[in-house]
């Protein structure tokens, strides 16, 4: 598959605890984006990375963060978990004509 | 701040019938506004970009600078075409990220 890989489709964790979520972009593309998508908030942009450096961030918590690594694939972590926190995790990488292509998403959920 | 907004929640028409989709947003500046459809169990696609100005699987969409709408058009509305619709923009100089409205369900009713 050469689009978007995001791994795990799924994940049940505790409040408190802490997750990494990891996307791999599309081949030869150097941005990374991620959203997150709950039922009371919609689809919000949490932060992107450009070529290993963070490019712009979003709505993203304190306790959220993420890097993009030499191979370009990128994590977010997000630690001290609240119930609050579920949601799915989408996660887009663009080229060179700015149109996004999305993972198809992580559900994260926090009992 | 950029604003994306899409008024129904919920679109239900019957197969063949026109489908109008309404986006407005609020950016005082020149953003790019795209549309993007989701299915079930699918991820979220490009349906198509104002500056491509090109119609896809039968949808357009005219970007009116004057009521700052992305209004998605379609003359004949199949059941495939059931899915969620998502009004996004972007403007150059943050990063490309796209700011979403809260998405809109159409439903094509047999």
């Amino acid at each position: 598959d050469s689009g978007v890989t995001q791994t795990p489709k799924h994940l049940i964790t505790a409040t408190g605890q802490r997750v990494t979520l990891r996307c791999s972009p599309r081949s030869g593309d150097l941005s990374v984006y991620w959203y997150q998508q709950s039922l009371d908030q919609g689809l919000q942009f949490l932060i992107q990375y450009y070529n290993g450096e963070e490019r712009a961030k979003g709505n993203i918590l304190e306790r959220f963060s993420a890097q993009q690594f030499p191979d370009l694939h990128s994590e977010l972590n997000l630690s001290s978990l609240e119930l609050g926190d579920s949601a799915l995790y989408f996660c887009a990488s663009s080229g060179d004509y700015n149109e996004q292509f999305f993972g198809p998403g992580t559900r994260l959920t926090v009992l | 701040a950029q604003r994306v907004t899409q008024p129904e929640k919920l679109l239900s028409v019957f197969k063949g019938a026109p489908v109008e989709l309404k986006c407005n947003y609020s950016y005082s500046g020149s953003p790019e506004l795209f549309w993007y459809v989701q299915y079930s169990r699918q991820r979220l696609q490009l349906l198509l970009r104002h500056i491509s100005r090109e119609s896809i699987k039968g949808f357009t969409a005219d970007l009116n600078k004057g009521e700052t709408s992305f209004h998605l058009k379609k003359p004949f509305a199949q059941e495939e075409d059931s899915a969620m619709y998502y009004c996004a923009l972007t403007i150059n100089n943050a990063g490309n990220m796209l700011t979403f409205g809260g998405g809109t369900r159409l439903m094509v009713k047999p």
